[in-house]
């Protein structure tokens, strides 16, 4: 079975500070991690995804992320943080080779961004 | 090339009334994942066709099912409508069964409110 973790329910920084989201998973097969972000009335936006190929992932908005197997992480990093960055952030998982195809997301980390 | 596209946005059922939610995938895709989305809840997997067959299903009753067309549109039915049905719904589309290396595209969804 795979679930996700999002360490933190709420992260607040202040415009221009780095931003750090942290996601523990757990998978029986080899995973294939996301991030996703929601603004507010919104659908889902991918921001990056990992597939078994580079450990650190580049997304888009400068986000990035860095899949570490020993510590079954894949925390959400980016440098400067932008008043429009303010909205939910949501890692996932899915099950590369095993039958269960589906999306498992953690409950999602608000961050606020203060001017 | 278009996206994924949900209808309706917004939809008000009674307890106990039947409800056809509508999904057009992106484009090339030809599976579509359906999710529920509780207020201040991550989505949550409800189930997935491919190819106009079901590929797999989440934790849900019976009265929750879907359809795939030979377009690979998609509806996500729900009979017997209950309060806690009350929620965003959304639709995804990917390439291929699994999804997962190829990534998922997600509309805006439909919020539906059971009075």
């Amino acid at each position: 079975a795979q679930s996700v973790t999002q360490l933190d329910s709420h992260v607040s920084v202040s415009e221009g500070t780095p931003v750090l989201l942290r996601c523990n998973y757990s998978s029986s097969y080899s995973p294939s991690l996301f991030w996703y972000v929601q603004h507010p009335n919104k659908g889902l936006q991918l921001l990056l995804k990992y597939t078994s190929a580079a450990t650190l992932v580049k997304g888009i908005n400068g986000f990035e992320a860095e899949f570490k197997k020993s510590e079954t992480s894949f925390h959400l990093t980016k440098p400067s943080a932008h008043m429009s960055d303010a909205a939910e952030y949501f890692c996932v998982v899915s099950e590369s080779g095993g039958s269960n195809y589906k999306l498992t997301f953690g409950k999602g980390t608000l961050l606020t961004v203060n001017p | 090339e278009t996206g994924v596209t949900q209808s309706p946005t917004h939809l008000i059922k009674t307890r106990g009334q039947q409800v056809t939610l509508r999904c057009s995938s992106q484009s090339g895709h030809n599976t579509v994942s359906w999710y529920q989305q509780a207020l201040g809840q991550g989505p949550q997997f409800i189930f997935q066709y491919y190819r106009e067959e079901e590929n797999g299903r989440g934790n849900f009753p019976p009265r929750f099912s879907g359809l795939q067309f030979p377009n690979y549109s998609s509806e996500l039915n729900v009979n017997a409508l209950e309060l806690d049905d009350s929620a965003l719904y959304l639709c995804a589309s990917s390439l291929g069964g699994a999804g997962g290396d190829y990534g998922y595209t997600f509309g805006s969804g439909t919020r539906l409110t059971v009075v």
